[in-house]
């Protein structure tokens, strides 16, 4: 059974282009939720997203962004990049919304020059 | 507020130690508390989630405890290898949804 698949692994961006990140979540599992983790802040939540509707969104700008596909994929997104979004960006899936027991992917690796 | 704290943030011991890791919670209202171990610069794998129900589990030579009057989980592992070395996250939901709110982390190093 594949585990949780994000792509790209890894992305440099320039400050002010935007940048979209894909997850695709384990087979059957509805629920994906994504999160940032920087040295400084630790792991931080963005949002959550069931059945292409967002369940609960984190503490972070209008310029990060998501959706979620009938297929359950996700993408995320974030416009006018910031240096300060330089981070490691990991997706979790579960198997339905309040189901936590959340299984997450190898993240994305962004850096923002 | 939920938060999520572990101590010690980082810990060396020689191989073949047995050691615990901690992880406290502010608020004891919670649904369950999940286990996360992560290599550098890589994902999450997750290790043990106990239910609100539940006291402790097991999974081979990592054994999870959970006391949610006093607000603390701790992560037990036998007889430590070379191999276990790495960052150990514990995490819990503040409400039934999946949003996790995590600790800073344990950073273990076992020596060989």
């Amino acid at each position: 059974k594949a585990g949780v698949t994000q792509t790209p692994r890894y992305l440099i961006k320039t400050r002010g282009q935007q940048v979209t990140l894909s997850c695709s979540p384990i087979s059957g599992h509805r629920s994906v939720s994504w999160y940032q983790q920087t040295p400084g802040q630790g792991l931080q939540f963005l949002f959550e997203y069931f059945s292409e509707t967002q369940r609960n969104k984190g503490n972070f700008p209008g310029r990060f962004s998501g959706r979620q596909f009938s297929n359950s994929r996700s993408e995320m997104n974030v416009s006018t990049l910031e240096l300060g979004d330089s981070a490691l960006y990991l997706c979790a899936s579960s198997l339905s919304w309040g189901e936590t027991e959340a299984f997450f992917g190898q993240g994305t690796r962004l850096t923002v020059v | 507020k939920q938060e999520v704290t572990q101590i010690p943030a980082a810990l060396s011991v020689p191989e073949g130690e047995n050691l615990v890791l901690n992880c406290s919670f502010t608020d004891s209202a919670i649904y369950n508390l999940q286990w996360f171990r992560q290599d550098p610069g890589k994902g999450l794998t997750s290790l043990l989630l106990i239910q609100s129900s539940q006291r402790e589990q097991t999974s081979g030579r990592l054994n999870a405890s959970l006391d949610k009057s006093s607000g603390r989980s701790t992560l037990y592992i036998a007889a430590s290898q070379p191999g276990d070395s790495a960052t150990y996250l514990c995490a819990v939901p503040p409400s039934n949804t999946g949003k996790l709110i995590f600790g800073q982390g344990t950073t273990l190093q076992v020596k060989p």
